[in-house]
């Protein structure tokens, strides 16, 4: 069931700022990683995708930034506009299951 | 690109029903579709995989008898919820991989909210 209490990491940025939204992925083997963006009610969008040979990838506004020596992933929006403003997970592909595990997201809040 | 859809969109039902909830890939074939459940304020939870001509693969933890899942073709897999009570109330959402693609990209559907009562 439900779970009572929980509160999603926030992130508060001004419109035109950039954003930077951090993720901690759990397993060294995983080799496939991707940024989604979900608004409320609606499913998960992709945003951009890294793999693990590669250490940075940017796309249109957005960078994804990928460390595995620490295992930590980034999303960083520029110019971030209120039509921004969702909850963004992080997710691993492993190599071995060749399934998607979901980070626990964060939310974006854009103020104007 | 790829559309992946899902039917209906909202449902409620009374405890002790069942309910099917669909996954369709639009524009491709899909051999593999994905059915997560995601709570409010949570993370998407990977329940199964579909694969199509073969039983699912449920994740640890989920029970196989109450998410009945069946990918008879390749654009479509179904989840039905057997003998619903008020904690399966959760948000439903596919996702389909497309083999002609990169491989381990999936895309998803727009979620099914189950309201039981």
């Amino acid at each position: 069931g439900e779970s009572v209490g929980l509160h999603l990491p926030t992130l508060s940025v001004q419109e035109g700022d950039n954003s930077i939204i951090n993720c901690a992925y759990s397993n060294s083997a995983s080799d496939y990683f991707i940024w989604y963006k979900q608004e409320s009610g609606k499913g998960p969008q992709f945003i951009i995708d890294i793999r693990s040979n590669m250490d940075k990838r940017q796309g249109q506004r957005v960078t994804v930034l990928l460390n595995k020596t620490v295992k930590h992933l980034s999303l960083q929006i520029a110019a971030t506009q209120p039509g921004d403003s969702a909850v963004y997970f992080c997710a691993e592909n492993g190599r071995a299951t060749n399934k998607l595990i979901f980070g626990t997201g964060t939310l974006l809040a854009v103020q104007p | 690109g790829a559309v992946v859809s899902q039917h209906p969109s909202w449902v409620i039902c009374k405890s002790g029903t069942s309910v099917k909830i669909e996954c369709r890939s639009l524009d491709f074939q899909a051999t593999t579709m994905f059915w997560y459940r995601q709570f409010p304020k949570q993370s998407l939870m990977l329940m199964a995989t579909s694969n199509e001509g073969s039983k699912a693969t449920y994740e640890q933890g989920v029970e196989k008898d109450k998410f009945l899942i069946n990918h008879a073709s390749l654009t479509l897999s179904t989840l039905t919820v057997t003998s619903a009570h008020p904690e399966d109330s959760s948000f439903y959402i596919c996702s389909a991989r497309d083999p002609q693609a990169r491989g381990y990209e999936q895309y998803f559907g727009p979620g099914t909210r189950l309201t039981v009562t």
